[in-house]
């Protein structure tokens, strides 16, 4: 089973300052199924990247996905208002999903 | 428009049986896995397990399987998760999504979720 480590566990910036999330797989795992969840409180999460760097539908062009192998990044390049929120990643193999822990954003 | 709707808030006591149910619309709800997906209070995403409703083909997590049932009728596109003994600890939030083969297999719709609180 593939274990997902995100890293920071928070990361406290300002509005339009760019956010860099990285997420660790503990083996190489295939990027077509490697994505990224936006959750904020009280609601469910969202997806946001899928295949490691494509954006799902209605995404901003402000978040991209990048990495390969064993290590993944989610990146804001801007941060917006909206955008402090838990993000996850997220991958599936052989009809098995594992999610990582989470990175909070917050507004610093 | 594609959604998934999940039944309401639960409270049930230890011991009880329950079983919530997510209904899909605007899309074949056969030809797509839905998945279930625990997460506790305060805490992140756990993936539980998966079933294509098309012919009820099931997969669980290995921390889930053996705790709870994955079940689906095709004919009201509609996918349950149940319980047959609660137990304080399944106190979380539940949430069915599903997934999209056409973006590897990625949770592309959520339900709002269920809400289950176990207490005595």
């Amino acid at each position: 089973e593939v274990v997902l480590t995100q890293s920071p566990g928070t990361l406290s910036l300002s509005p339009g300052e760019r956010a860099t999330l990285s997420c660790r797989a503990s083996q190489s795992v295939n990027s077509i199924y490697l994505g990224w969840y936006q959750q904020k409180p009280g609601q469910a999460p969202r997806l946001l990247i899928y295949g490691a760097s494509s954006r799902a539908t209605g995404i901003p062009d402000r978040f991209s996905g990048s990495g390969s192998g064993t290590d993944f990044t989610l990146t804001i390049s801007r941060l917006e208002p909206e955008d402090f929120a838990v993000y996850y990643c997220q991958h599936y193999s052989s009809s098995l999903g594992t999610f990582g822990q989470g990175t909070k954003v917050e507004i610093k | 428009e594609v959604q998934l709707v999940q039944s309401g808030a639960e409270v049930k006591k230890p011991g009880e049986s329950l079983k919530i149910s997510c209904k899909g619309s605007g899309y074949t709800f056969t030809t797509y896995w839905i998945g279930w997906v625990r997460q506790m209070p305060g805490k992140g995403l756990e993936w539980m397990g998966i079933i294509y409703p098309g012919d009820s083909d099931t997969r669980y997590s290995p921390s889930f399987q053996g705790q709870v049932t994955i079940s689906a009728d095709k004919s009201i596109s509609t996918a349950y998760l149940q319980w047959s003994s609660l137990k304080a600890s399944d106190t979380a939030m539940y949430y069915c999504a599903r997934l999209s083969y056409g973006s590897g297999y990625s949770m592309d719709v959520w339900g709002q979720g269920t809400t289950v609180t176990i207490s005595s």
